[in-house]
């Protein structure tokens, strides 16, 4: 399996700040990396997908980086809205495997 | 906008099986376009990918938790199932389904959930 890591597992910041997730996959997935964000109760919401691309109806304030074994996740000014947790995803190969998550709090 | 619900029990005990289904409204589930998939997530935890089923009955399960998961499709109704043996307090959870385009050529990731159901499973 293609183990996937997140850092930090939580993350303190403010309305504003500027906020970047890391995830390291165990091997290569070239772009094939997904970031979602999850409210608490909620199913996940895809922001990135192919690493890089935004998805409909997601702010630009979201952007996605990264090729082969290294990503990040960059929230440019964070906003209320965006306190949640996030997953970084790998559908390089089966299984596919999840980050720990990143849990964004004040 | 298709649409994806999970339901079945709530409560499970030890031992017995966990049955859940999911219904799809808003599109068709006998398309070659799309892997219909269950994910779960202990409460407090991260998403553990279980396994897809496509449209003809082909499935696939994550090697990495043991074989007592089975997903099945019921393209009449319109719902495909996941069934789960000899639960224990471990596989408490919420539980997912969800859909994802199917190409090779282009993978893609999950674009669309159900709301999620808790199954506790407690004597």
């Amino acid at each position: 399996d293609i183990q996937m890591t997140q850092s930090p597992s939580t993350l303190s910041a403010s309305v504003g700040d500027r906020v970047t997730i890391t995830c390291r996959a165990s091997q290569s997935i070239s772009t094939w990396l997904a970031w979602y964000q999850q409210k608490p109760g909620k199913a996940p919401k895809v922001l990135i997908s192919d690493a890089t691309g935004l998805e409909s109806g997601v702010p630009p304030r979201f952007s996605g980086s990264g090729s082969g074994t290294e990503f990040t996740l960059t929230v440019s000014s964070l906003q209320p809205d965006d306190f949640a947790t996030y997953y970084c995803q790998q559908y390089s190969g089966y299984p596919w495997t999840f980050g720990q998550g990143t849990k964004v709090e004040i | 906008q298709v649409q994806l619900q999970e339901s079945g029990p709530g409560l499970v005990k030890p031992s017995q099986t966990l049955s859940l289904t999911c219904s799809v409204s808003g599109g068709s589930i006998s398309g070659s376009d799309y892997y219909w998939s269950w994910i779960r997530q202990p409460p407090g935890k991260g998403l553990e990918w279980i396994g897809f089923i496509s449209s003809r009955g082909s499935t696939y399960y994550n090697p990495s938790l043991d074989s007592r998961f089975t997903i099945s499709i019921d393209t009449s109704n319109n719902q495909f199932s996941l069934r789960l043996n000899s639960v224990t307090a471990a596989d408490t959870a919420v539980y997912f389904c969800a859909r994802y385009p199917s190409s090779i050529a282009a993978p893609s990731p999950i674009d669309d959930w159900g709301q999620g159901i808790l199954v506790t499973v407690s004597s």
